[in-house]
């Protein structure tokens, strides 16, 4: 079963339209860490943000910003005014106190800022 | 701000050889881990390294993958008789002991098996 889904393989929008990236995930521990990463074509893998269970406080940094919600076991990652420099596939993560805090990770979506 | 380093950025192999893969992780972290990338797939977890030894693997991680902290400051993996599915994206990646710090992650290294 997918412990983390992100159900959009590819969005595509124009520049300066928001965009929200979805993230559901699954587990049982009590305690527990989200996160997302981007990947730009230059393949590195950059960290954005990392969020633990018990902090459901929604975060915003720039033009990022993510609404981390228990109830729903979501942690969805919106950018506004969007620009063709966050072209990219970004991945959200989990990492589970039990699993030796290993990331699991989603399959990724890849975001396409049209000028 | 210190970083993860991966050496080589690509290598190229023969099917059948053996190749090591090196990481030199953040000097003071002390969980090292191992992760895979198969072209345009998600990132895959291999193999987590704690107190010289592995703590987590994935069945991914089979006999003909090893992890080795020779000296200290290398944290090297090795994989024994590459197959053509061995080509990837591998990334090193290391954190320090608080759980909740995140991992830090090189910029990996991409193996062409031929």
């Amino acid at each position: 079963a997918q412990k983390v889904t992100q159900a959009q393989t590819e969005i595509s929008v124009v520049e300066k339209e928001d965009v929200t990236l979805d993230c559901v995930y699954e587990t049982r521990d009590t305690t527990y860490y989200l996160f997302w990463y981007k990947q730009p074509p230059s393949g590195e893998l950059v960290f954005l943000i990392r969020r633990n269970s018990f902090d459901e406080q929604n975060e915003i940094s720039g033009r990022y910003s993510w609404n981390f919600q228990k109830s729903t076991s979501s942690f969805n990652f919106t950018i506004t005014a969007s620009q063709v420099v966050d072209s990219a596939v970004y991945f959200c993560a989990l990492s589970e106190m039990d699993s030796n805090y290993q990331l699991i990770w989603g399959a990724g979506t890849k975001l396409i800022i049209k000028p | 701000e210190p970083e993860v380093t991966q050496t080589p950025s690509h290598q190229v192999t023969q099917m059948g050889q053996e190749v090591i893969l090196r990481c030199v992780p953040i000097s003071n972290h002390l969980y090292f881990y191992w992760y895979r990338q198969i072209l345009g797939q998600k990132v895959e977890f291999l193999v987590s390294f704690y107190n010289n030894e592995i703590s987590e693997k994935s069945e991914i991680f089979d006999d003909q993958f090893s992890v080795e902290r020779p000296d200290g400051s290398n944290f090297t993996l090795k994989i024994r008789s590459t197959k053509l599915e061995d080509s990837a994206m591998y990334f090193c990646a290391s954190r320090d002991r608080v759980s909740n710090q995140p991992q830090h992650f090189g910029d990996g290294t991409r193996l062409s098996i031929l």
